[in-house]
């Protein structure tokens, strides 16, 4: 089966910086997603990582690890407009299907 | 921008009813997704199509069909709505092999 684990909350403060986790457990491996979405909203993309390391994009960074099925998205100098869900997200085959965890709800208070 | 539009943002239904989801995209795209959202559970995936005409079954796709006769066109289809398909539908697209997809504004279902 396919198997996708993240947070369901969490809380940080303006400012600082967190860091989401997902680990996969999944048939096959073809590229890991994040996606923010704001209440009410569409989620829209953040990153892909497929191959191991840490990819940077201004303020938040996505790392992966594919041996030990493990993913995090970094979110730095963390500003009240951050307050979202993070979906995490893989891609298992050679087709354009994600199959999605079920989000972390991230909230950031003055 | 890449623009992809869901026919209603709210919609409320009765038992039985057929219902129709439409969305539309001006990008392109081979690729288009239908996809719930429910609390606790995240995106599921219900149907999915690579190609006019050409469509794959999702994680859960009973209860539902899809029809795509033109590439910017991909409509969502309850034959018998039920209430236990109460919930927020996202559409999305993307080219083939690309890693990003566009998702639509959504639509909520209420179903009575």
């Amino acid at each position: 089966g396919q198997n996708i684990d993240q947070p369901t909350e969490m809380t940080a403060t303006e400012g600082a910086i967190v860091q989401i986790n997902c680990t996969y457990q999944t048939s096959g491996f073809n590229g890991l997603f994040w996606y923010q979405q704001h209440a009410g909203e569409a989620p829209t993309f953040l990153s892909y990582n497929v191959l191991d390391g840490l990819e940077e994009k201004g303020r938040f960074s996505s790392f992966l690890s594919r041996s030990k099925g493990y993913s995090y998205l970094l979110l730095k100098e963390l500003q009240m407009k951050d307050s979202a869900s993070y979906l995490c997200a893989v891609r298992c085959d050679n087709t354009d299907k994600l199959i999605f965890g079920t989000g972390t709800r991230l909230q950031v208070f003055p | 921008d890449v623009k992809v539009t869901q026919s209603s943002r709210y919609l409320v239904k009765r038992t039985g009813e057929k219902v129709f989801l439409e969305c539309v995209q001006d990008m392109d795209h081979e690729n288009m997704f239908w996809y719930r959202q429910d609390p606790g559970l995240g995106l599921r995936l219900i149907y999915f199509s690579y190609d006019v005409k050409m469509k794959e079954k999702g994680d859960i796709p009973e209860g539902y069909s899809v029809s795509r006769e033109k590439k910017e066109r991909f409509s969502l289809i309850l034959e018998s709505a039920s209430t236990n398909q109460t919930s927020m539908y996202l559409c999305a697209s993307s080219f083939q092999g690309d890693y990003e997809q566009y998702f639509g504004p959504g639509t909520r279902l209420t179903v009575t």
